[in-house]
């Protein structure tokens, strides 16, 4: 049972590049979200999902975009990556369908530097 | 608007002495309270939680106390440990967002 898996671990970008963060779960759970942990802060959320076709904004959600086309996956776009987007980002997954309030299990994270 | 925030940046303990990490939160409606633990170069790891009919709930070494009426949450952690040294966070949901405070770095010393 792998949980949370976060691929790349580390990425480099330049200015304007786009990419895309991968996560993915093998645990079923419906509720599924992004996190971006900058240093000194908490985790601040930037898009989650209750279920998969279904996905919404969180807190800081401008310059990134996600789908949810299966359960299990849950990839977060950068369309034209800015430094301001230097962060650690973390996804999360929980059991609830439809409310939070079940324990989430977090990815290692995915270390961005954008020059 | 929502807002969790945390009393002490950083908190330095004797080993073997009790930890008391705090947390304010400003959202009544939250209705569920997580306590992660983030140790250097890897993601929050869930270490207890108490939804808002409790006011108190107990794991192994760790007890998490809930004040609705100053919407206040505490994490307390006996006998400290080295191997308890992180990055403490709280956390609060209300429906369908869990939003984290800042957190709070535990150093234990010898």
């Amino acid at each position: 049972n792998a949980g949370v898996t976060q691929t790349p671990k580390f990425q480099v970008l330049k200015t304007g590049q786009s990419m895309t963060l991968q996560c993915a779960q093998d645990m079923n759970h419906e509720y599924m979200s992004w996190y971006r942990q900058d240093p000194g802060m908490g985790l601040r959320l930037i898009h989650y999902s209750v279920g998969a076709g279904i996905t919404d904004q969180g807190e800081v959600p401008n310059g990134y975009n996600v789908s949810r086309s299966t359960t299990e996956d849950f990839p977060l776009r950068l369309l034209s990556a800015a430094p301001s987007q230097t962060s650690v980002y973390f996804c999360a997954s929980s059991y609830s369908s439809s409310r939070v309030n079940t324990e989430a299990f977090f990815g290692q994270g995915t270390r961005l530097t954008v020059v | 608007g929502e807002s969790v925030g945390l009393h002490l940046p950083t908190l330095s303990v004797q080993e073997g002495d009790n930890s008391i990490i705090n947390c304010a939160y400003s959202n009544s409606a939250s209705d569920y309270f997580i306590w992660y633990k983030q140790e250097s170069g890897k993601g929050p790891q869930f270490i207890i939680d108490i939804r808002s009919n409790m006011d108190k709930r107990q794991g192994q070494r760790v007890t998490v106390l809930l004040n609705k009426t100053v919407k206040h949450l505490s994490l307390q952690i006996a006998a400290t440990q080295p191997g308890d040294s992180a990055v403490y966070f709280c956390a609060e949901a209300d429906t369908d967002k869990l939003i984290f405070g800042t957190g709070t770095r535990l150093q234990v010393f010898p």
